[in-house]
């Protein structure tokens, strides 16, 4: 069965750093795009950019390039997203996502972790 | 960046019902298109891919249809369990872009 297990909620200060983590199991990691997407409260989803574990190639949306950071591990089958210089703007919930390629769905999620900004 | 437009952004309906709304992107995509259904606190899932093709395990109620531009999903007979926020999604072309939602809310 593939799981994508995310790392739990965080309360975290203005302009601190967080990094989330995304587990992946049930299929080969190298195989898929690991995409990172961002849902504020009562919104729509908005995607963040993903990365090729496999090389650890990645891809940004434009507004979203100075603020997140995504990687991979190979060995624990773990992707990351560490986000910068939070401010209010980036309380949301932050879900990743397996694609297996350009031109393919998000067919596995994980159960999304919420972060909340707050002084 | 390829834009998604959903219609209507919530629709009021009831069980049993048949129940249509649409996503237009603003270019060719080609039939690269998904629908996710995400319920009140969760994640995503996946419905439909390839404009028409039913996701493993999803209820044969749900269909989708459509070319170019403009495609639908459609819900033949609600059922309670229906009741969520639906997306489209652009699968073309990165970045996969999504539509805002429509919202079915009961009557």
């Amino acid at each position: 069965e593939v799981q994508l297990q995310q790392s739990g909620p965080e309360l975290q200060r203005p302009g601190a750093s967080v990094k989330l983590s995304c587990k992946a199991s049930g299929y080969t990691f190298t195989e898929y795009y690991m995409y990172w997407v961002k849902q504020r409260p009562k919104q729509g989803l908005e995607l963040i950019g993903r990365i090729d574990p496999e090389d650890c190639s990645t891809d940004y949306v434009e507004k979203f390039k100075n603020k997140a950071t995504l990687t991979a591990d190979t060995s624990s089958n773990t992707a990351y997203m560490q986000l910068s210089s939070l401010t209010s703007e980036d309380t949301a919930t932050y879900f990743c996502a397996r694609g297996y390629n350009s031109g393919y769905p998000m067919d596995a999620w994980g159960q999304g972790a919420s972060v909340t900004v707050s002084s | 960046d390829i834009q998604m437009t959903q219609s209507p952004s919530s629709l009021s309906v009831s069980l049993g019902d048949n129940v249509t709304f649409t996503c237009e992107a603003s270019e060719n995509i080609y039939g690269f298109l998904a629908w996710y259904q995400q319920k009140l606190g969760k994640a995503p899932k996946l419905l439909i891919y390839g404009a028409t093709n039913l996701e493993d395990g999803v209820p044969t109620r749900f269909s989708g249809s459509g070319s170019w531009t403009n495609y639908s999903l459609t819900i033949s007979s609600l059922e309670p369990e229906d009741i969520a926020t639906y997306y489209c999604q652009n699968n073309h072309v990165y970045p996969p872009t999504f539509g805002a939602g429509t919202k079915l809310e009961l009557k």
